[in-house]
């Protein structure tokens, strides 16, 4: 079975810092995929980056960086300049990438950015 | 763009009823799921569905059934609501790739039911 978890209920950071959002994992796949995703208070879900298990280099995408450490099972999300608008609930999640492909999901963390 | 469409964004059941939650996803993806989110617990998985007529458990699937009919519709039953299943509800669907790919998830806009 997967699991995920996100230890950080809520985090309140300043306008254009940086933040890392902390996710772990369990798994006993031996590949799988790792996702972040975005929900604002519109209630939307917002994909914001992918990492493979088998991916050598980080996965980044804009403002976007994930932290891979396989051997820690650790996938952090880092979000460089802060900007209001990334205040928002932030889900951590995974899937296998062989087989069914079911989508585990992290309790998440409500991110405020204060100006 | 990918559009997930789910067929209510609000919802009000009596106790005892037999609710239908409709899905529908325009993208020919093969992979279609449905969690359940509240406060503190994240997104936890009803049920999902990798072909059509074909379904596996989630996570917390008691109290619920599914249906896929056409590869393209999803539909979560709640075979006689209860105040315990009042929350929000997301259908999202996916590609099924068995590689390397990237199999992001696209999500509906979410129903929130209220059993009363």
């Amino acid at each position: 079975a997967q699991k995920i978890t996100q230890t950080q209920p809520g985090m309140f950071v300043q306008e254009k810092e940086a933040v890392t959002l902390d996710c772990t994992y369990d798994t006993s796949d031996p590949s799988y995929g790792l996702f972040w995703y975005k929900q604002p208070s519109s209630g939307e879900m917002i994909f914001l980056i992918y990492q493979g298990s088998y991916d050598q280099q980080n996965a980044t995408e804009g403002r976007y960086s994930l932290n891979f450490q396989k051997a820690r099972k650790s996938a952090n999300l880092v979000i460089s300049a802060s900007q209001l608008g990334d205040s928002a609930m932030y889900f951590c999640a995974m899937s296998p990438i062989q087989g069914a492909q079911k989508l585990v999901f992290g309790q998440g963390t409500r991110l405020t950015i204060n100006p | 763009d990918v559009k997930v469409t789910q067929s209510s964004r609000y919802l009000v059941k009596r106790t005892g009823e037999k609710v239908f939650l409709e899905c529908v996803q325009d993208m020919d993806h093969e992979n279609m799921f449905w969690y359940r989110q509240d406060p503190g617990l994240g997104l936890r998985l009803i049920y999902f569905s990798y072909d059509v007529k074909m379904k596996e458990k989630g996570d917390i699937p008691e109290g619920y059934s599914v249906s896929r009919e056409k590869k393209e519709r999803f539909s979560l039953i709640l075979e006689s609501a209860s105040t315990n299943q009042t929350s929000m509800y997301l259908c999202a669907s996916s590609l099924f790739f068995g590689g390397s790919e990237n199999t992001e998830a696209f999500f509906g806009q979410g129903t929130r039911l209220t059993v009363v």
